[in-house]
């Protein structure tokens, strides 16, 4: 089983649609987790942390559930700009420092 | 967050040849991070530059196929030693700060080996 598992997407959806992403994750003992956006031939960039209350930065809601090992990011009035890759991402796991581990990614297209 | 640099953004290079890939940071952090992304594939842990010491590597990854150096606490360097094919990917660094928990990434190095 992998450490980080996703959607497997594409994701198309038109413009001003409301898509949700999933992920869980293996390891119980994670402490932090986040969603990352990577654009086509990119480095990728932190979209969000995650916390255990939820949280919302604009058009975008990320949810953990510690209990079932699930990470949810949920985008309303998607936009054609937020086509993209979106990575979840847990850490850290062991070691004391910060080791990400990152899921495979879920494509989004959002179309006209 | 930072302003990370890597040199160089791409190269086309050889098969049985090296290859040295720099990221600078415009200012201190705590930890610096060397990963690899091949084609559709999301990233791979390669190593943990250390100051001072010897990188940490991860399962699958040896020193001697890439040496790493981290003089400072702004500059560290990734080699990739006697290159194949299979090589070819995107090499990407990462820093983090001591009082942040994520990462934030260097625009990356695509390297391709004929």
């Amino acid at each position: 089983r992998k450490e980080v598992e996703q959607d497997p997407g594409p994701f198309n959806v038109p413009e001003g649609a409301t898509v949700a992403f999933n992920c869980t994750y293996s390891n119980s003992a994670s402490q932090s987790f986040f969603w990352y956006r990577q654009d086509c031939r990119k480095e990728p960039k932190l979209l969000m942390s995650v916390y255990s209350s939820g949280n919302e930065d604009g058009r975008f809601t990320a949810q953990l559930n510690r209990a079932s090992q699930y990470i949810s990011l949920l985008i309303r009035d998607s936009k054609l700009s937020d086509s993209a890759t979106y990575l979840c991402v847990v850490g850290p796991i062991s070691g004391g420092y910060n080791k990400l581990i990152f899921g495979a990614g879920t494509r989004l297209a959002v179309h006209p | 967050s930072a302003v990370i640099s890597q040199k160089p953004s791409r190269d086309i290079c050889q098969r049985g040849t090296s290859l040295t890939i720099q990221c600078q940071v415009d200012s201190q952090v705590t930890m610096m991070f060397w990963y690899r992304q091949q084609p559709g594939q999301s990233l791979t842990l390669i190593a943990t530059a250390n100051q001072g010491s010897e990188a940490t590597y991860e399962s699958g990854f040896v020193i001697d196929k890439f040496p790493i150096s981290r003089p400072n606490l702004t500059f560290s360097t990734l080699t990739v030693s006697n290159m194949s094919p299979e090589d070819s990917s995107i090499y990407l660094c990462s820093v983090d700060f001591l009082k942040e928990e994520t990462q934030y990434f260097g625009p990356g190095t695509r390297l391709l080996v004929l």
